[in-house]
């Protein structure tokens, strides 16, 4: 029972690349999120979708892309990566359906040179 | 919009002992969800306890419970018998219920120490 997973766990990158962060749920979860955490600031909500397709700007969209074709994958993608990006990124899911907690990958840290 | 405030950035404790961090936070809803999350130095963010706000009984799992004061929007969690695996950084977060579903609001967290 992987749970949710995400890759890779470390990543180091250069300004103005692409990169990708991946997640994978096995629970079939409706909904899943993406934070991000930083000192100071604790964890703030990039993106979040409902279901395959549907997808919601959260609290920190910018510089960020997302995409949910497959309810068990929601890839995360910085378009040209700036230093001010780098930090650890959380993926979570949640059942819906009433249920209101989010469980939590195990996180990546990207850092942007 | 709401907030969520944790006020003390770090707390210490003796293994056994026990010890209760703070969190208040601000919202004009009625129905909402508190939570608290324990992250340790893995990184990994784990779900300690929830609380539903129509709930009057405090929400217990084991050595961890919590005392919400719905009044004074208060919610702290009680860490009794503390154990060195306790220490880790505590988040308390909040979503409101209803149409707003998926939002989490995290506070800044509490870094806890547990002494031998």
């Amino acid at each position: 029972d992987a749970g949710i997973t995400q890759s890779p766990r470390y990543k180091i990158t250069e300004t103005g690349r692409q990169v990708t962060l991946m997640c994978h749920q096995t629970w079939s979860h409706s909904y899943m999120f993406w934070y991000r955490q930083d000192l100071g600031h604790g964890l703030r909500l990039i993106y979040y979708s409902a279901a395959a397709d549907i997808t919601d700007k959260g609290e920190v969209p910018d510089g960020y892309v997302v995409s949910r074709s497959k309810t068990e994958n929601f890839p995360l993608t910085l378009e040209s990566a700036t230093r001010s990006q780098t930090s650890v990124y959380f993926c979570a899911s949640s059942p819906g359906q009433g249920v209101y907690e989010q469980y939590f990958g195990p996180g990546t840290r990207l850092t942007v040179t | 919009a709401q907030t969520v405030t944790q006020s003390q950035p770090e707390m210490s404790v003796q293994e056994a002992e026990t010890v209760t961090l703070s969190c208040t936070y601000d919202t004009s809803e009625s129905d909402y969800y508190l939570f608290w999350y324990k992250q340790p130095p893995s990184r990994q963010m784990i779900l300690v306890i929830r609380q539903e706000a129509y709930k009057q009984q405090n929400a217990t799992e084991n050595r961890f419970s919590v005392n919400f004061q719905k009044a004074a929007k208060s919610f702290s969690l009680k860490i009794s018998d503390s154990q060195l695996g306790d220490a880790a950084m505590y988040f308390c977060a909040y979503h409101a219920g209803g149409t707003s579903y998926g939002k989490l609001t995290f506070g800044q967290g509490t870094i806890l120490t547990v002494h031998p």
